[in-house]
């Protein structure tokens, strides 16, 4: 397989802190790299996405941040909420390989009260 | 507008057998992309159709194989059926060629072999 999902990786956060989720890449030919929020029992939800030529960008509560010198992505979610409770996944898109998703690991997001 | 829509929701099926998963992309959308997601792999792509075409394939055995009919929904076909083929199989859908940044992912269809 292409992508990497082997120990799921949790991070734990009050209500109202904000959360910062990590991602390494793979491929610094990647176009496009995208957050994913998903829900038990649910399939994956788009949240945002950064295009290779950009470093930063805002959406409502989130912000990604791209550093291609270390092939870095991060999901910043500010004033963390308990709808917040999910597992989130970085991808990465490749024109040059027909533009399929190559995810990344998750990451579990447990928000308390 | 409906979402994308996965039948059936669970299934149950025993080894050696064979198994059809569907997908109902959103109304208008071409492309349907099919993804496995296992706790051990994480999510891992398998095939995308375009107007009825398969255009990118992921690194999985032939026993796996799809098909998308005129209206655009998609079937996957699993046959012979091994334990490790347990997973949540999920489909995306969108507007353009290449899942870009516009797939919207259904529910998925839980599958166990036993």
């Amino acid at each position: 397989g292409e992508s990497v999902g082997l120990h799921l990786p949790t991070l734990s956060v009050q209500e109202g802190d904000n959360s910062i989720i990590n991602c390494a890449y793979s491929n610094s030919a990647s176009d496009y790299f995208i957050w994913y929020k998903q829900e038990s029992g649910k399939g994956p939800q788009f949240i945002i996405d950064i295009r290779s030529n950009m470093d930063k960008r805002q959406g409502q509560r989130v912000t990604v941040l791209l550093n291609k010198t270390v092939k870095h992505l991060s999901l910043q979610i500010a004033a963390t909420q308990p709808g917040d409770s999910a597992v989130y996944f970085c991808a990465e898109i490749a024109y040059n390989q027909g533009g399929k998703l190559i995810f990344g690991q998750g990451t579990e997001l447990s928000v308390k009260p | 507008k409906a979402g994308v829509t996965q039948t059936p929701r669970y299934l149950i099926k025993t080894r050696g057998q064979q198994v059809t998963l569907s997908c109902s992309p959103i109304s208008g959308h071409r492309s349907v992309s099919w993804y496995q997601q296992t706790p051990g792999q994480g999510l891992q792509f398998l095939f995308e159709y375009f107007s009825e075409t398969q255009r990118n394939k992921g690194n999985f055995p032939g026993r796996f194989s799809g098909r998308q009919f005129s209206n655009s929904r998609s079937e996957m076909n699993v046959s012979t059926l091994e334990l490790g083929d347990s997973a949540l199989y999920l489909c995306a859908s969108s507007s353009r060629r290449g899942s870009g940044t516009e797939a919207f992912f259904g529910q998925g269809t839980r599958l166990t072999v036993v």
